[in-house]
């Protein structure tokens, strides 16, 4: 069972717009949440986190907003440029514990950012 | 610079073959991971190493095997390559106590493995 969920595959954004890219957890022992950004034969990227007892981070353009009760993550980016059409994927972890900091992936979002 | 690096970028090979993935960081990192990512799909831990002659086994059965003889390496290894391994395999790092909380990894570029 998928323990992150990101249930749009795809998204198209107007330049200079907001993306909102969103991301829903089920195991309440998570403690991190990363975002990844991916080009096309490369490897991810680290964009930005945000630990579970924080409601908010910013980086420059980018946002993580956390809803712990709800169980759910987004990443927003303003303004929105056509370098930032990638694919987005969310990432938990839990730090302590047997399998403590591994990385668990959602599927990923497609951004399309239109000039 | 540091980097972590993977060859081959790409390969297609013929099944029954053997097939060694080599992963190598210039970062001093402790951890060592291997994921396995299909298209569409979310990426699947299927190894990682804490540090040299630790290895564990991921959330994702896999047939591969890996090894951690020097801090650096972290090569996979696939005995009899079948097509059902056709995928894109991950490689990545990060260190051992992590800088501000969230365990941050570094990945390679990724390795393409196509079985015939």
């Amino acid at each position: 069972d998928q323990q992150v969920k990101q249930n749009s595959p795809s998204l198209s954004v107007q330049e200079g717009r907001i993306s909102i890219l969103n991301c829903d957890y089920t195991n309440s022992m998570f403690d991190y949440f990363l975002w990844y950004k991916k080009y096309p034969a490369e490897g991810p990227t680290f964009l930005i986190s945000i630990s579970s007892i924080k409601d908010k981070n910013e980086d420059g353009r980018f946002t993580v907003f956390l809803n712990k009760s709800a169980k759910h993550l987004s990443l927003h980016i303003v303004p929105s440029q056509p370098g930032d059409s990638a694919v987005y994927f969310c990432a938990a972890s839990v730090s302590y514990g047997g399998s403590q900091g591994n990385l668990i992936f959602g599927k990923g979002t497609k951004l399309s950012v239109k000039p | 610079e540091a980097d972590i690096y993977q060859t081959p970028r790409y390969l297609v090979i013929g099944t029954g073959k053997k097939i060694t993935l080599e992963c190598s960081q210039t970062m001093g990192h402790d951890k060592m991971y291997w994921y396995q990512q299909d298209p569409g799909m979310e990426l699947h831990l299927i190894h990682y190493s804490y540090g040299v002659n630790s290895t564990e086994k991921g959330d994702l059965s896999s047939e591969s095997t890996v090894s951690r003889i020097r801090t650096e390496h972290f090569p996979l290894t696939l005995e009899s390559a079948r097509p059902s391994h056709t995928s894109q395999y991950l490689c990545a790092s990060s260190p051992r106590f992590p800088r501000a909380g969230a365990n941050v990894l570094t990945f390679g570029a990724g390795s393409r493995l196509t079985v015939l």
